[in-house]
């Protein structure tokens, strides 16, 4: 199993700061790997696959990237609706399995 | 308009059987796998399974193999996931997920989840 490790499990950051979130495989997953956030109280939403192309209606302040085992996730500058979970996710090897999460929140 | 709407979450005693349904609209059903992700209480997100747009192909993690089953009514536009022998510990929210199409990746919808609560 692909063990994926999120780092920190929170992250503090004010309005308008830069959050950098980090994501580690066990092993290289051949740029198979996705981002999501979560917002209590709602369903997973598809950030970005591939390493670094944003799904459909994602803003521009959110970059993926990252390459064998080592991927991070970039919000440029916070918003108040980004304050949420992020998970990444690997798809290159089954099972398919999830970090544990990386809270943002506001500092 | 992509929808994904789970039904048939409830409480079931420890050792009892459960099944999901997933129905699916606003894409060609058949083309797609599908997956189920659950998430227990104040947790992360587990994939438990998979099957392909076809449902020739499937895949279980290993805490639910041999216990879940998946599957698929194409013409209804509908996914199953049959729970049996359930362990307090399967309580969760499940989701189904859409798989994104080829080259993108990960899941690209979400159903809202449905609730399983295992206890006596």
């Amino acid at each position: 199993e692909t063990v994926m490790t999120q780092s920190p499990a929170t992250l503090s950051v004010s309005p308008g700061d830069r959050a950098t979130l980090s994501c580690r495989a066990s092993r290289p997953i051949n740029n198979y790997l996705a981002w999501y956030q979560q917002k209590p109280g709602q369903s997973p939403r598809l950030l970005i696959s591939g390493v670094s192309t944003r799904a459909t209606g994602v803003p521009a302040r959110f970059s993926g990237s990252g390459s064998g085992t080592e991927f991070t996730l970039t919000i440029s500058s916070l918003q108040s609706e980004d304050f949420a979970v992020y998970y990444c996710q690997q798809y290159s090897n089954w099972p398919l399995t999830f970090g544990g999460g990386t809270k943002v929140e506001i500092k | 308009e992509v929808q994904l709407l789970e039904s048939g979450g409830d409480l079931v005693q420890p050792g009892g059987s459960l099944r999901l349904s997933c129905a699916a609209s606003g894409f060609t059903f058949d083309n797609y796998g599908i997956g189920w992700v659950r998430q227990a209480p104040g947790k992360g997100l587990e994939w438990v399974s998979f099957i392909s747009g076809s449902g020739s192909s499937t895949d279980y993690s290993d805490s639910v193999k041999g216990r879940f089953i998946i599957s698929r009514d194409n013409s209804k536009h509908t996914l199953y996931l049959t729970m049996n022998s359930l362990k307090p510990e399967d309580t969760a929210v499940y989701y189904c997920a859409k798989d994104a199409p080829a080259g993108v990746g990960g899941f690209d919808y979400w159903g809202q989840g449905a609730q399983v609560t295992v206890s006596s």
